[in-house]
C-alpha cells in the first residue's frame, strides 16, 4: 500500500528563517506525483507546490521550494524567509500515475512561525 | 469568485440521525470530491464524481452515500450517523479528472456525531 511520513508532528522556526519539513513515501511506480498543501487555521486546504516525478528539476513557488529525492522516495519543502502568515498545518500528498485521482495524504506537521 | 462553498460549517447530530452536507463549486469544474479529516490524520477520499452523472467509492465510502447534482454541485448524505463519523468533511474541485490535477477545497464542515 502507498504510504507518506511526515515525520515532524510540530516544528517552530523564527520570522525570516528558513525551515524544512520532511516527507517520505513509499510507492512501487515510476510515475507520480507529489504535493504539498498548506491548511491554515481557517481550515481551507490550499495547494502550495506540485512536483511530477518525471521531472528532475526541483519545483519551486516563489519563498517555496522542494528538494525531491527520487531513489529515497524523500520529498522535502523549505520555507525561506518565514512570514508569519505561513503559520499552519502543512500536508504532503501523493498520487499514482493510475491512481484514479486519489490523493494519499500524510499525517501533516504543524508549524509555528514565530515573531 | 467564491470557489467551494459548503455548507453547513458545523453540525451536531445523534447518533442514527441523518444529514446531507452540501457542496457547490463555481468555477466550471467538472470533477468533484468528497474528504474527511480525522484528528492527527490527512484526508481520506469518500467519494467522487470525475463528471457530471457519475460517482465512484474512494478509500473510505462505508456509511455515505453522494449525489452530483448538476456540474456545480455534490453533496455527501449520512443516512443513519455513527459516532465515528464525526470528524471535518472537505469538498474539493478539479478543473479535470487527471493525476496531478491541482484541487480546490472548501472550509470544510465540522461534524460531531453524539
Amino acid at each position: 500500500a502507498q504510504t507518506v511520513t511526515q515525520s515532524q508532528p510540530e516544528m517552530s522556526v523564527q520570522e525570516a528563517e528558513t525551515v524544512t519539513l520532511s516527507c517520505t513515501y513509499d510507492t512501487s511506480e515510476n510515475n507520480y506525483y507529489l504535493f504539498w498543501y498548506k491548511q491554515p487555521p481557517s481550515r481551507q486546504m490550499i495547494l502550495v507546490i506540485r512536483q511530477e516525478a518525471y521531472k528532475q528539476q526541483n519545483a519551486t513557488e516563489n519563498r517555496f521550494s522542494v528538494n525531491f529525492q527520487k531513489a529515497a522516495k524523500s520529498f522535502s519543502l523549505k520555507i525561506s524567509d518565514s512570514q508569519l502568515g505561513d503559520t499552519a498545518m502543512y500536508f504532503c500528498a501523493f498520487t499514482e500515475w493510475g491512481s484514479q485521482g486519489n490523493l494519499i495524504f500524510g499525517k501533516g506537521t504543524k508549524l509555528s512561525v514565530k515573531p | 469568485n467564491a470557489g467551494v462553498t459548503q455548507t453547513p460549517k458545523f453540525q451536531v447530530l445523534k447518533t442514527g440521525q441523518s444529514m446531507t452536507l452540501q457542496c457547490a463549486q463555481d468555477m466550471n469544474h467538472n470533477s468533484m470530491y468528497w474528504y474527511r479529516q480525522d484528528p492527527g490524520m490527512g484526508l481520506r477520499l469518500i467519494y467522487y464524481s470525475a463528471s457530471e452523472g457519475t460517482t465512484d467509492k474512494g478509500e473510505v465510502p462505508n456509511g455515505y452515500n453522494v449525489s452530483r447534482l448538476n456540474k456545480r454541485e455534490f453533496s455527501l448524505r449520512l443516512e443513519s450517523a455513527a459516532p465515528s463519523q464525526t470528524s471535518v468533511y472537505f469538498c474539493a474541485s478539479s478543473e479535470e479528472f487527471k493525476r496531478g490535477e491541482k484541487l480546490f477545497f472548501g472550509s470544510g464542515t465540522q461534524l460531531s456525531v453524539l
